[in-house]
Order: structure tokens, then C-alpha cells, then sequence
């Protein structure tokens, strides 16, 4: 079946320091790519919705200059966590949207653990 | 804004214990229900769905009902095995296309004990 394929699994970074996570679709190409947060016994909260070759749409509270998204290709979107602080210690997972005549399926990744210390 | 509700875990039970998860809903419109489970180690999976009120989804022995008049969507199911410990998660979508985005509740912890 669909696979998404999230990256690292678990980091750890340095205060002030900026991490990448990647997001890729390993056998579909995905129109819409989700990326959400995860506080400890909190909903995921979704950060923000983007789409190949465009900005992507932040929700409202989500700082974009500090969540990077970029949505390089059909397979790939990254979200970078720009000058970390511990505050952004999380569980991030992002999802993909297949579109189909049937409707939307989406697919999760295996989310992603920041730690920053 | 849409919201969704899910009972206090974590939930610790004996193998072929019945469960039930309960999860409600606040939404404008129709939305579209889901539960997604997330078993260790891996990314959340879609277990079932309903996208209308009275549908019934079904996966794995797993069963919930939409009900709009008490807008639930609580998750059964009749005999739970050791292999059902997970995280699961209740979910909506009250759009389509690009705006299909999910709105989570926060997740529930099962332990199903042998």
C-alpha cells in the first residue's frame, strides 16, 4: 500500500540551531501535503497545508518564518524548524493527499521526535 | 471552530475485554468522521470512517457508528486482543479537496494486557 516516509525519526538539536524533517511519498504522488505537532497529551494540531510548487497555508498561531515549509516536488515537502528553542520540543508528523474520483485519501507519515536541548 | 472529543486515557485492558473509546464532535455542517490508530513504532493508519450520519464503519472487528443527534462517533469492539495496543485517535473533516484538512482529538492509549 501507500507508504509515506518520514525523516529523522528523532532528533535532537542545539538551542538557536535549525533542523530539517523530510516528508516523502514513496510509491504515489501526493497533490497536498499536511504537516502537523503534537503536544504531550494534546491533539495534533495541523501547522499547515501546502501544495507542489506553492506557499504553503499556515494556520492561524503558526509563526511560518519559523516552520519552513517548502513543497519541492510531488514526493517531497520538508519542514524546517528555524533557530529551535526548547519550547519547540515535539512529536511533528506530516500526511499526504491522494486525490482520486473516489475521493481523498490521506496517508501518515511516522511522525518525527525534535527534541531541543 | 470544528473540535473533536476524546474520552481520558490511558485505557488498560484484559485480552477479550470489550472496549469502547468515546469520542464527540463539534462541526458546522456534515463532516466526514474517522478513527486512526497508530501501533508502535509506526504512523497513524485509517482503521474506518463514516461520512454520513448513520453509517456504520467497520475494520479489523472494530466498529463505530455515526450518530448526528448526539454527535458521537465512539469506537467498539467486542473482543479485544493483545496485538489492539495502540493509540487511537478520533478525527473529522468537514471539507473537501485541498481543504480536507483533519481535526484530531487527542488520542487515546490502549493496553491490552495477555
Amino acid at each position: 500500500g501507500a507508504v509515506v516516509s518520514q525523516h529523522p525519526s528523532r532528533v535532537i538539536c542545539k538551542s538557536g540551531t535549525s533542523v530539517k524533517i523530510e516528508c516523502r511519498s514513496l510509491d504515489f504522488q501526493a497533490t497536498t501535503m499536511f504537516w502537523y505537532r503534537q503536544f504531550p497529551k494534546k491533539s495534533l494540531m495541523l501547522m499547515a497545508t501546502s501544495n507542489e510548487g506553492s506557499k504553503a497555508t499556515y494556520e492561524q498561531g503558526v509563526e511560518k518564518d519559523k516552520f519552513l515549509i517548502n513543497h519541492a516536488s510531488l514526493t517531497l515537502s520538508t519542514l524546517t524548524v528555524t533557530s529551535a528553542h526548547p519550547e519547540d520540543s515535539s512529536f511533528y508528523i506530516c500526511s499526504a493527499q491522494v486525490d482520486s474520483r473516489s475521493g481523498n485519501t490521506i496517508y501518515f507519515g511516522e511522525g518525527s521526535w525534535l527534541t531541543v536541548v | 471552530g470544528d473540535s473533536v472529543t476524546q474520552m481520558e486515557g490511558p485505557v488498560t485492558l484484559s485480552e477479550e475485554a470489550f472496549l469502547t473509546i468515546n469520542c464527540t464532535y463539534t462541526a458546522t455542517g456534515y463532516p466526514s468522521l474517522f478513527w486512526y490508530v497508530q501501533y508502535p513504532g509506526e504512523g497513524l493508519q485509517l482503521l474506518l470512517k463514516a461520512t454520513k450520519a448513520d453509517d456504520k464503519g467497520s475494520n479489523k472487528g472494530f466498529e463505530a457508528t455515526y450518530r448526528k443527534e448526539t454527535t458521537s462517533f465512539h469506537l467498539e469492539k467486542g473482543s479485544v486482543q493483545v496485538s489492539d495496543s495502540a493509540v487511537y485517535f478520533c478525527a473529522l473533516s468537514a471539507g473537501t479537496g485541498a481543504n480536507s484538512k483533519l481535526t484530531f482529538g487527542k488520542g487515546i492509549t490502549l493496553s491490552v494486557r495477555p
